[in-house]
């Protein structure tokens, strides 16, 4: 069964300083892949997205991603975080179907 | 532009007691729409989905149902409610092309006592 597999749940990240955020995926042909953001108490919101083609993708406030077949990882990456960032990122694929896969999800937390 | 707007907000309710959430979306034609389950502080579990208005697929079985009687309407329900259904539901939907993203409620938060 496919998975999403987020191995970090919880990161703390100074404001100002560059972030990460792992995600892992096991589909063995190329999956449409997306990051969601929620804030305290919100829905899930859009990110970005990755379909077949440039591996990195570049999103919303300053988010980009980059696919890697080899690795089977979208990381989530910001070259400098706001205190605004702190929210729950979740990965997830699309892989055929009506299912989409979503991963575990990773706490951001800023530091003053 | 699309909308999607979720009702009611929160929700307080005893066990044992029903329960019947509704999402709505509109500036869309036949989207495809799916219900989630999250826990505090989970991922999100799907529970639901349905392609066109009158079907209905389930994901898990959690002792919940779903229907959807419009094209822009989607409703989950439960005649008795238990304690781990408590958690936040999310109402999402998507286009008919597989590859289109999902696009989420701002949900409803239920507390079951």
């Amino acid at each position: 069964a496919q998975s999403v597999t987020q191995p970090d749940a919880r990161v703390t990240v100074s404001e100002g300083a560059s972030l990460q955020l792992r995600c892992k995926y096991s589909y063995f042909g190329t999956p449409y892949l997306f990051w969601y953001v929620q804030y305290p108490r919100q829905g899930l919101q859009l990110l970005l997205k990755y379909y077949p083609g440039d591996p990195v993708v570049q999103g919303v406030n300053g988010f980009e991603a980059e696919f890697s077949k080899s690795n089977s990882s979208f990381h989530l990456r910001k070259a400098s975080v706001h205190w605004s960032d702190w929210a729950v990122y979740f990965c997830a694929e699309w892989t055929g179907g009506y299912k989409v896969v979503f991963g575990s999800g990773t706490r951001l937390l800023v530091s003053p | 532009a699309q909308t999607i707007h979720q009702w009611p907000v929160a929700e307080i309710k005893a066990v044992g007691s029903p329960l019947s959430l509704g999402c709505t979306i509109k500036g869309k034609s036949s989207p495809n729409l799916y219900w989630y389950w999250q826990a505090t502080g989970g991922t999100l579990q799907q529970l639901f989905y349905s392609i066109t208005v009158g079907q209905v697929e389930s994901v898990v079985q959690l002792n919940l149902s779903a229907s959807r009687p419009k094209d822009d309407q989607f409703i989950l329900s439960t005649e008795k409610l238990l304690l781990s259904h408590s958690g936040f539901y999310l109402c999402a939907w998507r286009g008919q092309f597989n590859q289109d993203t999902q696009y989420f409620g701002p949900g409803t938060r239920l507390l079951v006592l």
